[in-house]
């Protein structure tokens, strides 16, 4: 089965600093990973997704992610923190061998900014 | 274009009821997921449904069911409710079946039961 693992359930930076919200996976085959942000009140909104073909991936709102077999990670990063990125950011897998969807998600990492 | 829609937004029921939670995907949009979201298991796959087939399914009781109609709209029922059902049921909608399709999300339901 898989598994998805975020490291640190919060994480508070300071406005304008990096953000660096941990992700790893276990599947024994690269499988398709995800990144989810969820506002408060709000479902989850797509930020960037791997599908095997550039392993650096562009989100929106400034983020990316790089996606490094050898160490099964899916990190989640922006190089300068706002305000609005408040929220809880959650990594997700699907095993492409399924058919269908079906996402595993990590427990979720709530980010605080701070100004 | 329409984002995903859930009715009702909020609910709350009483143990022992049973609860019907309704979803309108993404026009076009032929793939409808359910998730449960709760502050102790996080987020927990339900069930999909594909052209009204269901194709994946979590691990949750028979208590949780579904169906998905002809125009894509999906519903899932959960009968005898338990205080632990209380939750956030979210609905996602996308183009296809296969793993790789981004899910749209809707704002989904807060169910608590009492």
């Amino acid at each position: 089965a898989q598994s998805v693992t975020q490291l640190g359930s919060h994480v508070s930076v300071s406005e304008g600093a990096l953000v660096l919200l941990r992700c790893n996976y276990s599947s024994s085959v690269p499988p398709y990973l995800f990144w989810y942000v969820q506002y408060p009140n709000q479902g989850l909104q797509l930020l960037l997704k791997y599908t095997s073909a550039a392993t650096l991936v562009k989100g929106i709102n400034g983020f990316e992610a790089e996606f490094k077999k050898s160490e099964t990670s899916f990190h989640l990063t922006k190089p300068s923190a706002h305000m609005s990125d408040a929220a809880e950011y959650f990594c997700a897998v699907s095993d492409h061998r399924d058919a269908g969807n079906m996402l595993t998600f990590g427990g979720g990492t709530r980010l605080m900014v701070k100004p | 274009k329409a984002g995903v829609t859930q009715t009702p937004r909020y609910l709350i029921k009483t143990r022992g009821q049973q609860v019907t939670l309704s979803c309108s995907p993404i026009s076009g949009h032929r793939s409808v997921s359910w998730y449960q979201q709760t502050p102790g298991q996080g987020l927990q796959f339900l069930f999909e449904y594909f052209s009204e087939t269901q194709r994946n399914k979590g691990n949750f009781p028979g208590r949780f069911s579904g169906r998905q109609f002809s125009n894509s709209r999906s519903e899932m029922n959960v009968s005898t409710l338990e205080l632990g059902d209380s939750a956030l049921y979210l609905c996602a909608s996308s183009l296809q079946g296969t793993g790789s399709n981004e899910q749209f999300f809707g704002p989904g339901t807060r169910l608590t039961v009492l």
